[in-house]
């Protein structure tokens, strides 16, 4: 009941495109769901977070969709830019603790 | 302010030594947890302490130990190193366990 699952494990998108990282949940505690972009040789990097009263944030670029049904959120990341490859990891957490349980991942590659 | 430390950024060690890892979080962070990343584990929690309590355990041996200082400031202990404790370590810090902000992390290698 502590797993987070996330898809896809890699993602190629062209400069200009659209890119959509998937994750799902089982825990019906969890109350916070941040995404962190972690480039090579650096630690995770918080970019938005998201509780479940609203169903969609936006900051920049980056906006996160969430259904609280499906217990499902996603990342999208309009306008991609090769500065944005790097893996993005979301996660959740229960918002009594800070334990967060991440994503296994998503390698995305934004070309030129 | 400055972000979170972490120090050392490298360290190799060999199979049955000990190591300790030191991080100091954001100024005003009273939340430190601590999180093994491997490429075939991924992200994994360790523990969490908050105003020198360790307040959360992740599901690690007993090897891997920690503790808070007055100061907020935290280590991690890892004795009878293994092979597959070589791994990258980050520590993140928060204020009271919410928002959580991650250093760059500690290299450990073991040989």
């Amino acid at each position: 009941q502590q797993q987070v699952k996330q898809s896809p494990q890699s993602l190629i998108v062209q400069k200009g495109g659209i890119s959509i990282i998937n994750c799902a949940y089982e825990n019906t505690a969890f109350d916070y769901f941040p995404w962190y972009q972690q480039f090579p040789g650096k630690g995770p990097a918080l970019l938005i977070a998201i509780r479940p009263d609203v169903s969609e944030k936006k900051e920049g670029r980056f906006t996160i969709s969430f259904n609280k049904s499906a217990k499902q959120f996603s990342l999208h990341i309009m306008d991609s830019q090769p500065g944005d490859s790097a893996t993005y990891f979301c996660a959740a957490s229960k918002t009594s603790g800070s334990r967060l349980t991440f994503g296994e991942g998503t390698q995305l590659t934004v070309n030129p | 302010k400055a972000g979170v430390t972490q120090t050392p950024r490298y360290l190799i060690k060999t199979r049955g030594q000990q190591v300790t890892l030191s991080c100091s979080p954001i100024s005003g962070h009273r939340s430190v947890s601590w999180y093994q990343q491997t490429p075939g584990q991924g992200l994994q929690f360790l523990f969490e302490y908050f105003s020198e309590t360790q307040r959360n355990k992740g599901n690690f041996p007993g090897r891997f130990s920690g503790r808070q200082f007055s100061n907020s400031r935290s280590e991690m202990n890892v004795s009878t190193l293994e092979l597959g404790d070589s791994a990258l370590y980050l520590c993140a810090s928060s204020v009271s366990g919410d928002t959580q902000y991650f250093g760059p992390g500690t290299r450990l290698t073991v040989l």
